[in-house]
């Protein structure tokens, strides 16, 4: 099956810093990727849909200015996430999909913020 | 809006058959997915419907009713790895790949 990559897979940063996470498709395109994020114990909530060459598109209640998206090329979507505060701490990832059935999701990224 | 209601826990022994059904409220609606998480990993996919009825891969079932904005996960001859998070996952209208989850059932095997 397709193979998405996601790095780092864990970050501890201090809190007012920024951090970069990187979602690559290694062996297909993905003119769209999304950004989800889950807190311990409960479901993936989508943040945004990464859009390659155009705007993300957010989800309500997400800040775009906190949680900046970039999809340079067809395949790498950065998620990054400035001004950092513990309450940012939680389970990141990215999916893209494939023939729109099935998603492929990166290995997440678990930020801690302290 | 958009909603997805699922069990939040099933618990069954070893060998056994499990069903988690998931019913959902969306505006729009393409198919229906379902994945697997690990503690710590990531999302597995498992199956999808688009049309009504039984779609059956090994050990996994899942089925699906779009009258009733129904679906299942049928899961047979447990085996302890199968100890997981399942969630629901409905493709909203356009097919873009876009994703709207349940809030998952976390399905305990025993021996």
């Amino acid at each position: 099956g397709a193979v998405v990559s996601q790095h780092p897979s864990w970050v501890i940063c201090k809190s007012g810093t920024s951090v970069k996470i990187e979602c690559r498709s290694l062996d297909f395109q993905a003119t769209t990727m999304f950004w989800y994020r889950q807190f311990p114990k409960q479901s993936l909530m989508l943040m945004a849909t990464s859009n390659e060459g155009s705007k993300a598109t957010y989800e309500q209640g997400v800040e775009k200015d906190k949680f900046l998206i970039n999809h340079a090329s067809l395949t790498l979507s950065t998620l990054t996430v400035t001004s950092a505060h513990p309450e940012d701490s939680s389970f990141y990832i990215c999916s893209a999909p494939n023939q729109n059935t099935e998603a492929f999701f990166g290995q997440g990224t678990r930020l801690t913020v302290v | 809006g958009q909603s997805l209601e699922q069990p939040s826990e099933v618990t069954a022994v070893e060998g056994a058959i499990v069903q988690i059904n998931c019913t959902y409220q969306t505006s729009g609606f393409y198919g229906l997915s379902w994945y697997q998480q690990h503690d710590g990993g990531a999302p597995t996919f498992l199956s999808y419907n688009a049309l009504d009825g039984l779609e059956e891969t090994g050990r996994f079932s899942s089925f699906l009713s779009r009258s009733d904005s129904y679906g299942y996960l049928l899961l047979q001859e447990l085996q302890m790895k199968d100890s997981a998070s399942y969630f629901c996952a409905v493709h909203g209208s356009g097919n873009t790949g876009k994703l709207i989850f349940g809030q998952g059932t976390t399905l305990q095997v025993k021996p």
